[in-house]
């Protein structure tokens, strides 16, 4: 149980273009999801909470406009890379938090994007 | 959220126990411990929490001290797949946002 996927796995696209990223929970509902960043040989950095029903929150220093998460249903989160740019290239990992238990988080596989 | 500190990396031999420590020497009374996983190119895995007690499941076992300042994740017979970077976490109950360290990259040797 609690199983995250993503779509895609890995995406290529020009400058200037955005990319849509799918965050599903396969076998529970989740309220709450969150989204992160990792660029090579770093740590996962948060970049925003997304509540099903309601706005994302955003952490400090990460654009909301740039970044657009839509968090429609109990089981899909999206977040969208507007005009994306070489410096958006980075693992992009959502998360889950099941109803069956509000404290852990459960990881999607991560999805690669690399802005040419 | 309490700040974590991990050494960056350890060695373990295969079908040896691979402890790994944590200090949060400023943790609350109402934070939780967790510790994850990020096997390459993955999502993080989740592996175990704990509050102020010890707890064991399928995959470790953690132990916390008495006054919680520092915690040890335990495999107790590593292998070749539990090479990875390991993270310690502490969050406040209900609070959910998960701030990663730097964590520690386990080399398990044949």
């Amino acid at each position: 149980g609690a199983v995250v996927s993503q779509h895609p796995s890995w995406v290529i696209c020009k400058s200037g273009t955005s990319v849509k990223i799918e965050c599903r929970s396969l076998d529970f509902q989740a309220t709450t999801m969150f989204w992160y960043r990792q660029f090579p040989k770093q740590s996962l950095m948060l970049m925003a909470t997304s509540n099903e029903g309601s706005k994302a929150t955003y952490e400090q220093g990460v654009e909301k406009d740039k970044f657009l998460i839509n968090h429609a249903s109990l089981t899909l989160s999206t977040l969208t890379v507007t005009s994306a740019h070489p410096e958006d290239s980075s693992f992009y990992i959502c998360s889950a938090l099941t109803d069956r238990d509000l404290e852990t988080q459960y990881f999607g596989p991560g999805t690669r994007l690399l802005v040419l | 959220d309490a700040k974590t500190t991990q050494p960056p990396s350890m060695d373990c031999a295969e079908g040896r126990a691979a402890n790994l420590p944590c200090n949060h020497s400023t943790i609350s009374g109402n934070e939780y411990v967790y510790w994850y996983r990020q096997i390459h190119s993955q999502g993080p895995q989740y592996i175990i929490h704990g509050l102020k007690n010890n707890e064991t499941n399928e995959m470790a076992s953690l132990i916390i001290t008495e006054d919680r300042k520092s915690s040890t994740l335990i495999l107790p017979h590593a292998t070749l797949r539990d090479t990875a970077v390991y993270y310690c976490i502490v969050i406040i109950y209900n609070f959910n946002k998960f701030y990663f360290g730097s964590g520690t990259k386990l080399n398990v040797k044949p």
